[in-house]
C-alpha cells in the first residue's frame, strides 16, 4: 500500500519570500505523484502531477516539484510567495493498478505575510 | 470552476437519518470517486465507480452505499448517521478507470453536519 506523509501542519512565510512545503511518499510500485490546493470553502484544485516523465515538474501560479527517487520524496516550492498563495496544500499519491484512487497526505497550511 | 457539481453543498441533519448526496462528473468523464475530509482522519477516499460500475473501495463504512447511474452520475448514501460522520464530502471525475495517471477533478463538495 502506499502513503504521504507531510512533516508539519503549518508553514508561515512572508510575502516575496521562498515556498517548500515537504512530501515524503511510500510505495512499492513506481507512484505517480500530485499536488493539490485547497483554498478556503472550496474543492481542491491541481497544481502538478508527476507521471514518470521528468522529474522536475513545473505547474500552475508559478510552482514546481522535484521528484526525488532516492530520497522518496516530492517537495513543492515556489520562488516567491504571494498573498494569494495562502491555502492547504495537499500531497497525493497513486499507482498503477486496477484503479486510480489517490492516497493523500495531511495537508499543509500555507500563510503568507505581508 | 472544475465542471464537478455536487449538491446540496450544505446538509445539516440529526443522528440515525439518512442522507443522499449527489454528484454530476465533467462532461465525458466516466470515473466517479467519493472521498471524505474530517478533521480527524484528513482526506480519505471512499470509492470508486466507472461507468456505472464499482471499481474500488476504500475505507467506506458498511452504512454507507454509493451508486452510478446511466447517465453517469453519482449518489453517496449515509445512513444511521453518526456525530463522527459529520465532514465535507467530496466527488472527483476522470476520463480514465486505472492506470494512476489521470487527474481527478474535484467538486466544491457537500458539507454534512449531525446534530
Amino acid at each position: 500500500a502506499q502513503s504521504v506523509t507531510q512533516l508539519g501542519s503549518h508553514v508561515s512565510v512572508s510575502e516575496g519570500a521562498l515556498v517548500l512545503l515537504r512530501c515524503n511518499y511510500s510505495s512499492s510500485v513506481p507512484p505517480y505523484l500530485f499536488w493539490y490546493v485547497q483554498y478556503p470553502n472550496q474543492g481542491l484544485q491541481l497544481l502538478l502531477k508527476y507521471t514518470s516523465a521528468a522529474t522536475l515538474v513545473k505547474g500552475i501560479n508559478g510552482f514546481e516539484a522535484e521528484f526525488k527517487k532516492s530520497e522518496t520524496s516530492f517537495h513543492l516550492t515556489k520562488p516567491s510567495a504571494h498573498m494569494s498563495d495562502a491555502a492547504e496544500y495537499f500531497c497525493a499519491v497513486s499507482v498503477v493498478g486496477a484503479n486510480s484512487k489517490l492516497t493523500f497526505g495531511k495537508g499543509i497550511t500555507l500563510s503568507v505575510r505581508p | 470552476d472544475s465542471g464537478v457539481t455536487q449538491t446540496p453543498k450544505h446538509l445539516i441533519t440529526a443522528t440515525g437519518q439518512r442522507v443522499t448526496l449527489r454528484c454530476s462528473p465533467r462532461s465525458g468523464d466516466l470515473s466517479v470517486y467519493w472521498y471524505q475530509q474530517s478533521l480527524d482522519q484528513g482526506l480519505q477516499f471512499l470509492i470508486q465507480y466507472y461507468n456505472g460500475e464499482e471499481r474500488a473501495k476504500g475505507n467506506i463504512l458498511e452504512r454507507f452505499s454509493a451508486q452510478q447511474f446511466p447517465d453517469l452520475h453519482s449518489e453517496l448514501n449515509l445512513s444511521s448517521l453518526e456525530l463522527g460522520d459529520s465532514a465535507l464530502y467530496f466527488c472527483a471525475s476522470s476520463v480514465v478507470a486505472s492506470g494512476g495517471a489521470g487527474e481527478q477533478f474535484f467538486g466544491p463538495g457537500t458539507r454534512l453536519t449531525v446534530l
